[in-house]
């Protein structure tokens, strides 16, 4: 059965540092997605990995996927407050189109 | 706005009653989704439709759980003789047709959500 882990489960980061949230999954998959999800808030889509080696920027966020470390990372560079949320990844299977979401990465970042 | 809408978003309800939420995928996306999820926790798969039919539907879905989409438009998901336990979010998701085989994202698109409180 496919396990989706994400570390660290919490980060608290002071404004204008770089982190690194880790995605990983016990199967193969080459479909990797990333989420973000404010309080009380649904989910909002921020990346669609789907090839070994994908890189997607956007603004202060990259991600990456290595489908053969079965592994992806969310890169935050220069944080501020407002990237302050939790942060999902899910893993899609063949055969099936439902995710599997990993634990999430509730991330605070300090003015 | 036509993005995935839910309704209610909010229901407080007594053990043991039941319970329907309805889901309007996008327009023209052919598959909708179904996930739980609870406080702290990542969104859990329930069950999902292509069109009108149900093709998968996760062991954490018991027999007081049913979803339907009658004409592969919106979706309905009941709960019956509601448990504390069953308390969450049901978030619910809709993704495109495929236009090229094998070229797809099936990228989900999430609704609001619909929160609910089992007293």
């Amino acid at each position: 059965e496919l396990k989706v882990e994400q570390n660290p489960l919490f980060l608290s980061m002071q404004e204008g540092k770089n982190y690194t949230i880790y995605c990983n999954y016990s199967t193969t998959s080459d479909r990797l997605y990333w989420y973000r999800q404010d309080p009380g808030k649904s989910l909002e889509s921020l990346f669609v990995l789907l090839s070994n080696g994908a890189v997607k920027q956007e603004g202060r966020l990259m991600a990456s996927l290595d489908t053969k470390a079965r592994l992806s990372t969310l890169h935050i560079t220069a944080a501020v407050h407002d990237l302050s949320a939790t942060y999902f990844c899910a893993v899609i299977t063949s055969g099936t189109y439902k995710y599997i979401f990993g634990t999430g990465t509730r991330l605070k970042v300090l003015a | 706005d036509t993005g995935v809408s839910q309704d209610p978003r909010h229901k407080i309800t007594k053990r043991g009653q039941n319970v329907t939420f309805r889901c309007d995928p996008i327009s023209e996306h052919n598959r909708l989704y179904w996930y739980r999820q609870t406080l702290g926790q990542g969104p859990e798969f329930l069950t999902y439709f292509q069109n009108e039919a149900q093709l998968e539907k996760s062991r954490l879905l018991s027999d007081r759980f049913s979803a339907e989409r009658p004409k592969g438009s919106f979706s309905t998901l009941e709960i019956q003789r509601t448990e504390q336990g069953d308390s969450a979010m049901y978030l619910c998701a809709s993704s495109p047709k495929l236009t090229r085989p094998g070229l797809a994202s099936n990228e989900q698109f999430f609704g609001p959500g619909t929160r609910l409180t089992v007293l």
